[in-house]
């Protein structure tokens, strides 16, 4: 059965460093024809797609966040990390790891962790 | 890499049908067969529900159809039931190890 569980802090401060982690079971991070990826959902908002890791370690990210994001795995721990710096309030959302699966789908995905910023 | 258009809610009655439509640029729906549609109930992950412009993944219903002309993807549900009631999310590769997804459709089954 193939799973991914996102961890991390659930309150941030502004100007802080966000660390995410993705761990997965059931499939292995250097499987070529899978991937991870972050995507976010801010409360009522719609999902929008951060970051991305290939098998072979290549990386992607969404333009508009590029200078504020990383994506690093780990292999051996089987876990996908992603920092963001600079948090906001407006980076308030739920963070989501998803498989993706050939380069076009994404599923399964994770449960989800709410990050807040604030204050 | 804009946000795909999605209209916000459709409606529709049970047993009746409805289609959600996703319109992108020729960058995106219209340039690549990389389109698939999500289903996520409240407090919950989204599920995929079709991948690759009309495929089903095993374990969905056949209500749930997909279809793609030119820029604008079409997800169709077919023998409306009350609990297909849920938000709605497309997604499309958008080049370049990409992604992106539309602004997501509210479903109300009257």
């Amino acid at each position: 059965q193939v799973t991914l569980k996102e961890s991390g802090p659930v309150l941030v401060k502004p100007t802080e460093t966000l660390t995410l982690t993705c761990t997965v079971s059931g499939f292995s991070l250097t499987n070529a024809r899978m991937g991870v990826s972050w995507i976010r959902q801010p409360p009522g908002k719609a999902l929008e797609w951060l970051a991305h890791i290939f098998s072979n370690d290549e990386k992607s990210y969404s333009t508009s966040l590029r200078s504020r994001l990383t994506i690093s795995k780990d292999t051996s721990k089987s876990q996908v990390v992603l920092t963001m710096t600079n948090m906001d309030p407006v980076d308030t959302a739920t963070y989501y790891c998803a498989r993706l699966n050939l380069q076009t789908w994404f599923d399964p995905w994770g449960q989800g962790t709410l990050v807040t910023v604030s204050s | 890499q804009s946000a795909l258009t999605q209209p916000a809610s459709v409606s529709g009655s049970p047993g009746q049908s409805i289609t959600i439509s996703c319109t992108g640029a020729s960058n995106d729906v219209g340039r690549y067969d990389l389109v698939s549609w999500y289903q996520q109930h409240p407090g919950k992950a989204p599920t995929l529900m079709i991948y690759e412009v009309f495929k089903r993944p095993s374990g969905v219903s056949n209500r749930f159809s997909g279809s793609k002309s030119g820029n604008t993807a079409s997800l169709t549900i077919f023998g409306l039931l009350p609990e297909d009631e849920t938000d709605y999310y497309c997604s499309s590769y958008a080049g370049s190890n990409t992604w992106v997804f539309g602004g997501g459709t509210k479903l109300t089954v009257l």
